[in-house]
């Protein structure tokens, strides 16, 4: 079984400063993806970033990072430079194979989301 | 390219009614899923469809179904409604079962009275 944990049900942040959202997750999958989405209150999911568990570099997509820990099974979000249209729901959420041949996946699974105000 | 489409964006029913919501993929995407989002249990997985078959399933009654169409298009049907239904459906397409990045739609509120 999967699960995700997201342990900041708020955070504020001001305008042009760094915030990193916190995840981290349990899973026995060989391999797995990372993935983090933003909902802003239209509803809509935006997909941000995404870090392979085999990979040896941590992603980066313009001033969004992903802190990958592998060991410590913890894959934050970094967000440089805050705008106020950053505010809004974040997910970070997983998605492992089921099997050592990376054929068979299982759901995405998804935390309960951190959510973000930037304040001017 | 056009992004994934949801059809309706809103929608009231009441009670004991049965409800058809429609999502299109984006062009070429070929993996449609399909996912409840409620306050309290956040964002759950309903089932994911790839080339007409369903691939994985969440754990939710059997008055949930869904089916994926030859076009990729996909539909999901609630049967015998009910008020813990009220939700927004969110459904997003992928190229293939797997790590590849899911693009979500709008999505379809439901609110059942």
């Amino acid at each position: 079984a999967q699960k995700i944990t997201q342990t900041q049900p708020g955070m504020f942040v001001q305008e042009k400063e760094a915030v990193t959202l916190d995840c981290t997750y349990d899973t026995s999958d060989p391999s797995y993806g990372l993935f983090w989405y933003k909902q802003p209150s239209s509803g809509e999911m935006i997909f941000l970033i995404y870090q392979g568990s085999y990979d040896q570099q941590n992603a980066t997509e313009g001033r969004y990072s992903l802190n990958f820990q592998k060991a410590r099974k913890s894959a934050n979000l970094v967000i440089s430079a805050s705008q106020l249209g950053d505010s809004a729901m974040y997910f970070c959420a997983m998605r492992g194979t089921l099997n050592a041949g990376g054929t068979s996946y299982g759901k995405l699974t998804f935390g309960q989301g951190t959510i973000l105000t930037v304040h001017p | 390219k056009a992004g994934v489409t949801q059809t309706p964006r809103y929608l009231i029913k009441t009670r004991g009614q049965q409800v058809t919501l429609s999502c299109s993929p984006i062009s070429g995407h070929r993996s449609v899923s399909w996912y409840q989002q409620t306050p309290g249990q956040g964002l759950q997985f309903l089932f994911e469809y790839f080339s007409e078959t369903q691939r994985n399933k969440g754990n939710f009654p059997g008055r949930f179904s869904g089916r994926q169409f030859s076009n990729s298009r996909s539909e999901m049907n609630v049967s015998t409604l009910e008020l813990g239904d009220s939700a927004l459906y969110l459904c997003a397409s992928s190229l293939a079962v797997g790590r590849h990045t899911q693009y979500f739609g709008p999505g379809t509120r439901l609110t059942v009275l």
